[in-house]
């Protein structure tokens, strides 16, 4: 079974560029979550899907970051226009309704 | 909501002792602890986790506690090796739909041989 995959792994941008992170769970996960660790700090939540709707976007730092889930499948984060601060590591997660979180190898975005 | 603090930051062991990580969390709705360990350059990955109806639940090395009433949980690994080395992430959250996880700032643990 395939795991989470993330694309891409590393990405290097300019300060005000745009960004799209994309997220493809597990088959059959109808949870999905992002997740961010800046700094060496603690991961921290962002949002949670359920299929295509959003069930908690409470983690969201502010309305530079759209993230989506069209279909209900894969999901993508946009960050417009990328701050120094949004530099960190992305994660990606998905899960059965109470279940394990399944972790991707995450996206290493760095905004100079 | 909720919080959760995670000690220590940084652990050296020497290979075949015991290590052990403590977190500690704020809200009482929480009922599900999960750690995930993440090794260099590679993806969180769950390796033990336990739920509030239980105190304490082991897997050959590794053991976790938890005390519902202090509000704190453990990991234990005894018998550590080289390849133990690695960040550890203690988290906490409701397990039920919709489980958003609160994680502790980690822990790297280091195993000398």
């Amino acid at each position: 079974e395939a795991g989470v995959t993330q694309f891409p792994s590393h990405s290097v941008i300019e300060k005000g560029q745009t960004v799209t992170l994309r997220c493809d769970p597990i088959s059959g996960h109808d949870n999905l979550y992002w997740y961010r660790r800046v700094m060496g700090k603690e991961i921290k939540f962002l949002l949670h899907f359920v299929k295509e709707s959003k069930q908690d976007e409470s983690g969201m730092p502010n309305n530079r970051f759209l993230a989506e889930r069209t279909g209900g499948t894969y999901s993508t984060l946009k960050v417009q226009p990328a701050e120094l601060e949004d530099s960190g590591v992305y994660f990606c997660a998905s899960s059965l309704p109470n279940n394990e979180q399944f972790f991707g190898p995450g996206t290493r975005l760095t905004v100079l | 909501g909720e919080n959760v603090e995670q000690h220590p930051s940084t652990l050296s062991v020497q290979e075949g002792d015991s290590a052990v990580i403590k977190c500690t969390y704020s809200d009482s709705a929480s009922n599900y602890f999960p750690w995930y360990k993440q090794e260099l350059g590679k993806r969180p990955q769950l390796i033990i986790d336990i739920r509030s109806n239980v105190g304490e639940k082991k897997d050959q090395r590794i053991a976790v506690t938890l005390n519902k009433t202090a509000k704190h949980f453990s990991l234990h690994i005894t018998e550590t090796q080289p390849e133990d080395s690695a960040v550890y992430f203690c988290a906490a959250g409701p397990m039920e739909y919709g489980n958003k996880l609160v994680f502790g700032a980690g822990t790297i643990l280091r195993v000398k041989s």
